[in-house]
């Protein structure tokens, strides 16, 4: 089965510097890759999506992900965090079922705190 | 455009009580709907999914069951709740082409 791991439970950062969440996957086959942003209380915002193409893959407000394929990893990252920037992050991976379809797997989460 | 609404946004039951969630899908058909939970504001727990009218997937062994009575209509149910079953339950619908999910608000249940 798919499976993708966040390796960090909190990322702090300052406002203004850049930031980086972590992902690394396991997948056979080609991945596709997630990112999700959760605000307290909400349900999931999808951020952006690597099914194939450029390795780095934009998205809404601001963040981007590289797909690594050496390194197995695809990290959110953004230039320059904002304060409200500050919430908790998901990366996914779709994973087959065998009924033809398929399901989302996510990781633990990484909390995002950007400090003013 | 296609929406997605689960309801209701929060729930306190005691234990023993039934449970009912309820999440419909607008703008689409066909979808493959799924109901996650999610302890303590951290990592979702796939609990359900389906890809069509009466085709319930379980992912873990639990206290809950889910059913799809119509094709835009995924229902969480429990017939008598546990302490264990507080958390947030989220509903999702992932597009045909099974790319992003989209997410319901979610519910938070509380059981005392």
């Amino acid at each position: 089965a798919q499976s993708v791991a966040q390796p960090e439970d909190q990322v702090n950062v300052a406002e203004g510097n850049p930031l980086t969440v972590k992902c690394t996957y396991s997948v056979s086959g080609n991945p596709y890759l997630f990112w999700y942003v959760q605000y307290p209380n909400r349900g999931l915002q999808f951020l952006l999506k690597y099914i194939t193409g450029d390795n780095l893959v934009k998205g809404s407000y601001g963040f981007e992900a590289e797909f690594n394929k050496s390194q197995t990893s695809f990290h959110l990252k953004k230039p320059s965090a904002l304060v409200s920037d500050s919430a908790l992050y998901f990366c996914a991976v779709r994973d087959p079922i065998n009924t033809g379809g398929f399901k989302t797997i996510f990781g633990a989460g990484t909390r995002l705190f950007v400090k003013a | 455009s296609q929406t997605i609404h689960q309801w209701p946004a929060t729930l306190v039951q005691p234990v023993g009580s039934p449970l009912s969630l309820e999440c419909t899908v607008e703008g689409t058909s066909n979808p493959n709907l799924y109901w996650y939970r999610q302890a303590a504001g951290r990592g979702l727990q796939l609990l359900f999914y389906s890809v069509g009218i009466g085709q319930i997937s379980s992912e873990v062994p639990q206290n809950l069951s889910a059913s799809r009575p119509q094709d835009r209509q995924f229902i969480l149910s429990s017939k008598k709740l546990l302490l264990s079953d507080s958390g947030f339950y989220l509903c999702a619908w992932i597009t045909v082409l099974n790319t992003e999910a989209f997410f319901g608000q979610g519910t938070r249940l509380t059981v005392v």
